[in-house]
């Protein structure tokens, strides 16, 4: 079965470059997530889309933006970037649906970004 | 308040025993599902188990099984058999209503011992 795809896996950038992550979600699920996760920390929600649009916002700095295409693909981009960026970046997907408490998050394998 | 709570920052199990993992939820939502992950040393975050919050029967997937305490509640993971892959973190996690948030604790370190 097809899964959520992320690129790339690992990136080093060093302080205040920029850097712009990618999230192919699994086909047919309109809705994209992305997290951040420290390490030894929990996922920490960034934002989400529903159809093209940002539907909730959580912990995500001002340098960081992120939008979702017409074909549903998303990118993270990141400006100004700090050592405390330094973590693993996670894109999930899931099916938007009426009971939306039913549906799992399918996530990538994450992007690595090292802030040096 | 925290949406999830799991207590044992880190467990030890032996080979082929079962382990049980807490997970304590708070919402005052009627529906509401609970979702734990494994991640492993690898990264990814790979999705084991759901459990609704009308399901009447606890959940099971495999060697996965849900032990769902609403009136508690608590949404406990119980692992048969350990295995050496099953040591990772578990991150318990919850999503309300129609909600688009998913709410994760801050997870339980897994070491299964040979």
């Amino acid at each position: 079965a097809a899964g959520v795809i992320q690129s790339p896996r690992h990136l080093i950038k060093e302080k205040r470059e920029t850097a712009t992550l990618k999230c192919y979600p699994i086909p047919r699920h309109d809705t994209v997530y992305w997290y951040q996760q420290g390490p030894g920390q929990d996922p920490q929600f960034l934002i989400s889309f529903y159809e093209k649009m940002q539907s909730d916002k959580g912990s995500i700095p001002d340098r960081f933006s992120a939008q979702q295409f017409s074909d549903y693909h998303s990118e993270l981009n990141m400006s100004s970037l700090e050592l405390g960026d330094s973590a693993l970046y996670f894109c999930a997907s899931s099916p938007r649906q009426r009971r939306a408490y039913n549906s799992p998050l399918h996530f990538g394998n994450g992007t690595r970004l090292t802030v040096t | 308040a925290q949406k999830i709570t799991q207590t044992q920052p880190g467990m030890f199990v032996q080979e082929k025993e079962a382990v049980t993992l807490d997970c304590t939820y708070d919402t005052s939502d009627q529906s509401y599902g609970l979702f734990w992950y494994k991640q492993p040393s690898s990264g990814e975050m790979i999705f084991l188990i759901y459990q609704g919050s009308y399901d009447e029967q606890n959940a099971t997937e495999g060697r996965y099984s849900l032990n769902f305490q609403k009136a508690r509640k608590s949404a406990n993971l119980v692992i048969s058999a350990s295995q050496l892959g099953d040591s990772a973190m578990y991150f318990c996690a919850m999503r309300e209503g129609a909600g688009n948030q998913f709410y994760f604790g801050t997870g339980t370190s897994l070491t299964v011992i040979p």
